[in-house]
């Protein structure tokens, strides 16, 4: 079945330094993965959707200047979350899909603490 | 644009309890549906997909079922453990576009 594999599981870093997680596809390949943010007790929020070979799409709001993604393989894709603030501390997960209409698989989470 | 809602938002339960946890979507246009479980602190455990043609599907203990036409979906748990103790979200695949999660149900089974 697909899996998805996500590092780093959690994170400190101080504030304005940045921060990469990673996000691979194990045993398929896959154009889109998107990426998710989750604040305490609240449900998942979709950041953007990450596409292999060209720009992510990011949802209203979210600062493509700040969270940078990228989708260099068919395997990997990465969001980097640059000069963080304690405000950017929160729980960042990735999915991907291994056909369309197929469900999503999710990563474990990365969970970062901005200090 | 599609909305999920859950309820209840919490539940508490003794052991053995066999329990219905709901979800509503507002755009019946939608590709499938699947029911997720998050431990805390943790990534999503997918449990069940079903499709948009489907009425429903069964995993071991989980049962969940879709009126696509009313816009719900339900997922029955049998003979509840301490072990099913989790947030479950239920979420909504619009053919592609995008994925909208519900705000989850946290479910307590007591021993």
């Amino acid at each position: 079945g697909a899996v998805v594999s996500q590092h780093p599981s959690w994170v400190i870093c101080k504030s304005g330094t940045s921060v990469k997680i990673e996000c691979r596809s194990l045993d398929f390949q896959a154009t889109t993965m998107f990426w998710y943010r989750q604040f305490p007790k609240q449900s998942l929020m979709l950041m953007a959707t990450s596409n292999e070979g060209s720009k992510a799409t990011y949802e209203q709001g979210v600062e493509k200047d700040k969270f940078l993604i990228n989708h260099a393989s068919l395997t990997l894709s990465t969001l980097t979350v640059t000069s963080a603030h304690p405000e950017d501390s929160s729980f960042y997960i990735c999915s991907a899909s291994l056909r369309a209409g197929n469900g999503y698989t999710f990563g474990s989470g990365t969970r970062l603490t901005v200090v | 644009k599609q909305e999920v809602t859950q309820i209840p938002a919490a539940l508490s339960v003794p052991e053995g309890e066999n329990l219905v946890l709901n979800c509503s979507f507002t755009d019946s246009a939608i590709y499938n549906l699947q029911w997720f479980r998050q431990d805390p602190g943790k990534g999503l455990t997918s449990l069940l997909l079903i499709q948009s043609s489907q009425r429903e599907q069964t995993s071991g203990r989980l049962n969940a079922s879709l009126d696509k036409s009313s816009g719900r979906s339900t997922l029955y748990i049998a003979a509840s453990q301490p072990g099913d103790s989790a947030t479950y979200l239920c979420a909504v695949d619009n053919y592609g576009q995008n994925f909208v999660f519900g705000p989850g149900t946290r479910l307590s089974v007591l021993p």
